[in-house]
């Protein structure tokens, strides 16, 4: 039962450029987490934003989140090449921690 | 340690066969969660353990038997499955059981043949 939705599905682009993901759900929520995920393998937490919470930093990712709008953005500045990857956004509702569609990254040097 | 070991890493199995998937973890969670993901799809959640108790079952189907002998160790039993069973069977913790974030091993490949 997949809750948030991402766009875009695919995004291409150079090192150095910034690269933005969003997502968006449908019921209330305790936070929203974001996730990386190399070659299908396991999934590696980034960042954690409260549903009390606007905006959170870490190193170069940015997280906003807007529950008016049910919606929450991840930019990553500054790409490298090493940041390609899936990733995806997971909201949390009592003990349920569900996972959006995902964003494939591929940053290209 | 901060790890959540998941084996095997690779399973080929009969539609006859009965196997079981292992996690295990030393964070002191007190949540531990199993996922289904396909090629190229998001996980889906199937089973959420809060305190050893069985708390969510997203309507899976008999075949696959969650198991929580104690607060470290996960365990998921399966029989009979099918072909379309086949995917990467992730298990995931969390210190809270309602809100903090998930550690997840690196998966069993499983194929069902």
């Amino acid at each position: 039962s997949q809750q948030g939705e991402e766009d875009p599905q695919a995004l291409s682009i150079q090192e150095g450029e910034n690269a933005t993901m969003n997502c968006s759900y449908k019921t209330s929520i305790n936070n929203l987490q974001w996730y990386r995920q190399n070659s299908g393998r396991g999934l590696v937490h980034l960042i954690l934003i409260r549903s009390n919470e606007r905006e959170k930093h870490s190193g170069r990712l940015r997280v906003t989140l807007d529950t008016s709008k049910k919606s929450s953005s991840l930019l990553i500045t500054a790409s490298r090449a090493a940041d390609t990857a899936s990733y995806f956004c997971a909201t949390q509702a009592g003990t349920a921690l569900i996972f959006g569609k995902g964003t494939t990254l591929s940053v290209s040097s | 340690d901060t790890e959540v070991t998941q084996t095997p890493k690779h399973l080929v199995m009969g539609m006859t066969n009965k196997k079981s998937l292992k996690c295990e973890q030393h964070m002191g969670h007190r949540a531990m969660y199993w996922y289904k993901q396909k090629a190229k799809k998001p996980p889906e959640l199937m089973f959420v353990y809060s305190y050893e108790k069985l708390s969510i079952n997203e309507s899976v189907p008999s075949r696959f038997s969650p198991e929580c002998p104690n607060s470290s160790l996960l365990n998921l039993h399966l029989h009979a499955l099918q072909p379309e069973d086949s995917a990467l069977y992730l298990c995931a913790s969390s210190q809270d059981p309602a809100g903090t974030e998930a550690f997840f091993g690196q998966g069993t490949r499983l194929t069902v043949v």
